[in-house]
């Protein structure tokens, strides 16, 4: 089974509306990072949270971790055309300073509606 | 645009041939990561240098090197190409070795293998 489980596959959302991608480890999170992938394009790194509790903003995209449930969420409020993209999450399930354990999910498609 | 440049943008090539796949970083980024994705494998990690030396390995196969040169520029050296090595190879810079720190991607450079 995938290590590092991304929900909804994809999701499909009218401008304006908010919305949240879920990011879930079956391991313990030593660290997690969110990246945007407009598509055919290159990867854009948005942020990395490492402790429990950890709240980042990104523009309008604000991103949690929650340590306990193993779980990240990326939440976008009051979504844009310019949202729309694959969003990857990524995470160190190994510790221990060494990021060559770098796992990746298999993204949130997300399209925005005008 | 990221300011990391990567060359050439498509390669096509046969199974069992070598290839070059160049990465300049951002003016005064010392650490270059390079990652692989592929729609088998989705995006892995494959390794990291930090002012010339290796730093951190994920998922390289054996097959593959890099290395990082004193002007900070980046070679990902893949040989004996296989057909599932055809994938996009992203090159991603930062400031500094911690991959927390931002990362900016390149646009990438899309290998086939034939």
């Amino acid at each position: 089974s995938q290590e590092l489980e991304q929900s909804p596959q994809s999701l499909i959302v009218q401008e304006g509306k908010n919305l949240t991608i879920n990011c879930t480890s079956s391991k313990t999170l030593y660290g997690l990072y969110w990246y945007k992938q407009k598509y055919g394009e290159g990867l854009i790194f948005l942020m990395m949270l490492q402790k429990g509790g950890e709240e980042k903003s990104h523009e309008k995209i604000t991103a949690k971790l929650d340590e306990k449930k193993q779980q990240s969420s990326l939440h976008i409020t009051a979504s844009q055309p310019s949202h729309a993209g694959i969003y990857l999450c990524g995470a160190d399930i190994e510790g221990g300073g060494s990021q060559g354990n770098l796992i990746f999910g298999k993204g949130t498609k997300l399209s925005v509606k005008p | 645009d990221s300011g990391v440049t990567q060359t050439p943008k498509h390669l096509i090539t046969a199974t069992g041939q070598r290839v070059t796949l160049r990465c300049s970083p951002r003016s005064g980024d010392l650490s270059v990561y390079w990652y692989q994705q592929s729609l088998d494998q989705g995006l892995q990690f494959l390794i990291q240098y930090y002012n010339g030396e290796e730093r951190a390995k994920g998922n390289i196969l054996e097959r593959f090197s890099a290395q990082q040169f004193p002007d900070l520029h980046s070679e990902l050296n893949l040989s004996s190409l296989e057909l599932g090595d055809s994938a996009l190879y992203f090159c991603a810079s930062s400031v500094r070795v911690w991959f927390g720190d931002t990362q900016y991607f390149g646009p990438g450079t899309r290998l086939t293998v034939l």
